[in-house]
């Protein structure tokens, strides 16, 4: 069975540091893996996603990551963090199918809090 | 590209009553579309995998008497929560699956969420 894990319930970083949320799956094929943020009352919006080529990743707002097999990671990274970062990240992981029908698992969610 | 749009947006019920959520792939065409229960501070909770035609998939534990999904165009689903109950009450959050061509791979994309309150 697939599954999605992120350590990190919380983060408070100040704007203008760096940023890195960690995210750690299990999954006994290729992973087709991305990164989705939620601000307050909203949906998903998809920042970023993997399933195969260069393992370093990039997606919009200046957001990065890196994708390591041997660790079975997928980190999400900025260098400069933004006030309006401030929300809800998750790490989801699903299968490569052709298709459609690809069931993502979701992780539990980092929330980010961004001070001034 | 790759809008997703949900309607309402928050819904106010009496106990007993139904309540049908909307869900549209606005720029492109869901073949899929996933329907998902969120409670607060908490993730994502897959209720149903639906396909244009036909009937949705549920997942353990979901009550499809009680979760009615339609999904009658490639560009429409529906879910419609009957009787509903306090412990209903939640954000219900809807994506549809497509294939942009500068993508080239399957993506879910979202909606921004359904707040329902059952009183």
């Amino acid at each position: 069975a697939q599954s999605v894990t992120q350590p990190d319930i919380h983060i408070t970083v100040s704007e203008g540091a760096s940023l890195e949320l960690r995210c750690n799956y299990s999954y006994g094929a290729t992973p087709y893996l991305f990164w989705y943020v939620q601000s307050p009352g909203q949906g998903l919006q998809l920042l970023l996603k993997y399933f195969s080529g260069d393992t370093l990743v990039q997606g919009i707002k200046g957001f990065e990551a890196e994708f390591k097999r041997s660790q079975s990671s997928f980190n999400l990274r900025k260098p400069s963090v933004h006030w309006s970062d401030a929300a809800e990240y998750f790490c989801a992981v699903g299968p490569i199918l052709t298709g459609g029908g690809n069931k993502l698992t979701f992780g539990t969610g980092t929330q980010l809090k961004v001070e001034l | 590209g790759a809008v997703v749009s949900q309607h309402p947006s928050w819904v106010i019920c009496k106990s007993g009553t139904s309540v049908k959520i909307e869900c549209r792939s606005l720029d492109f065409q869901a073949t899929t579309m996933f329907w998902y229960r969120q409670f607060p501070k908490q993730s994502l909770m897959l209720m149903a995998t639906s396909n244009e035609g036909s009937k949705a998939t549920y997942e353990q534990g979901v009550e499809k008497d009680k979760f009615l999904i339609n999904h009658a165009s490639l560009t429409l689903s529906t879910l419609t929560v009957t009787s509903a109950h306090p412990e209903d009450s939640s954000f219900y959050i809807c994506s549809g699956e497509g294939t942009l061509l500068r993508e080239g791979t399957d993506t879910q994309y979202f909606g921004p969420g359904t707040r329902l309150t059952v009183l």
